[in-house]
């Protein structure tokens, strides 16, 4: 199983310039995520889809947009990137609470290195 | 504002010892708490976790701690390996909530 698909691997921007994360999951969950990874920082939710159709800001939404294409897909896109957004960015997809989902586990991707000189 | 603290960016211990990584949470909603395992240049992984109903869980080498008065959450790992060594997030939701809401992490070293 593939899990969590995350592309591209490693992208290096210029200011300005716009790009799109792309995002698959195959476990058929209903809600995805996008983080973003800093030194120090932790892990911080940039938006999050609950389910097919809906998306949320998160914690650090500013200068991100996402699109859930459907419920396989969900992806982050930079309209004007900037060196603030030089980060690893992680997807992630889980169930529904109650759904057999108790603990809230969320699957991750393997990350996405973003340098935006 | 930080709901979640990770207050030791790092931890050495040596092989065969216990290793205890500390987390503390300032929302008193939270209901559910998560340890994840990351590996350089791979995604973060779940390890174990434990609700709010209960103060331990155990997992083989792995317990979970939480003491809801001190909003205070601990993983012990016994005994440690090297192949233990990665960064450790501690991770909490809302009652109710998907999101989760990481904690800024704990970079474990085990030496031989």
């Amino acid at each position: 199983n593939a899990g969590v698909t995350q592309t591209p691997k490693f992208q290096v921007l210029k200011t300005g310039q716009s790009m799109t994360l792309q995002c698959a999951q195959d476990m058929n969950h209903n809600s995805m995520y996008w983080y973003r990874q800093d030194p120090g920082m932790g892990l911080r939710l940039i938006y999050y889809s609950a389910s097919e159709g809906t998306t949320d800001k998160g914690e650090v939404p500013n200068g991100y947009n996402v699109s859930r294409l459907n419920k396989r897909e969900f992806s982050l896109r930079l309209e004007s990137a900037a060196p603030s957004q030089t980060s690893v960015y992680f997807c992630a997809s889980s169930g529904l609470l109650g759904d057999n989902w108790v603990t809230g586990e969320l699957f991750f991707g393997e990350g996405s290195r973003l340098t935006v000189l | 504002d930080q709901q979640v603290k990770q207050n030791s960016p790092s931890l050495s211990v040596q092989e065969g010892r216990i290793s205890i990584l500390n987390c503390d949470y300032t929302n008193s909603m939270f209901d559910y708490f998560l340890w994840y395992k990351k590996y350089p240049a791979e995604g973060p992984t779940f390890l174990i976790s434990i609700s709010s109903i209960k103060d331990k869980n155990e997992d083989g080498r792995f317990t979970v701690f939480l003491n809801k008065s001190a909003k205070h959450l601990s993983l012990h790992i016994v005994p440690s390996q090297p192949g233990d060594s990665a960064v450790y997030f501690c991770a909490a939701r809302n009652t109710g909530f998907q999101k989760l809401v990481f904690g800024t992490g704990t970079r474990l070293l085990v030496s031989p």
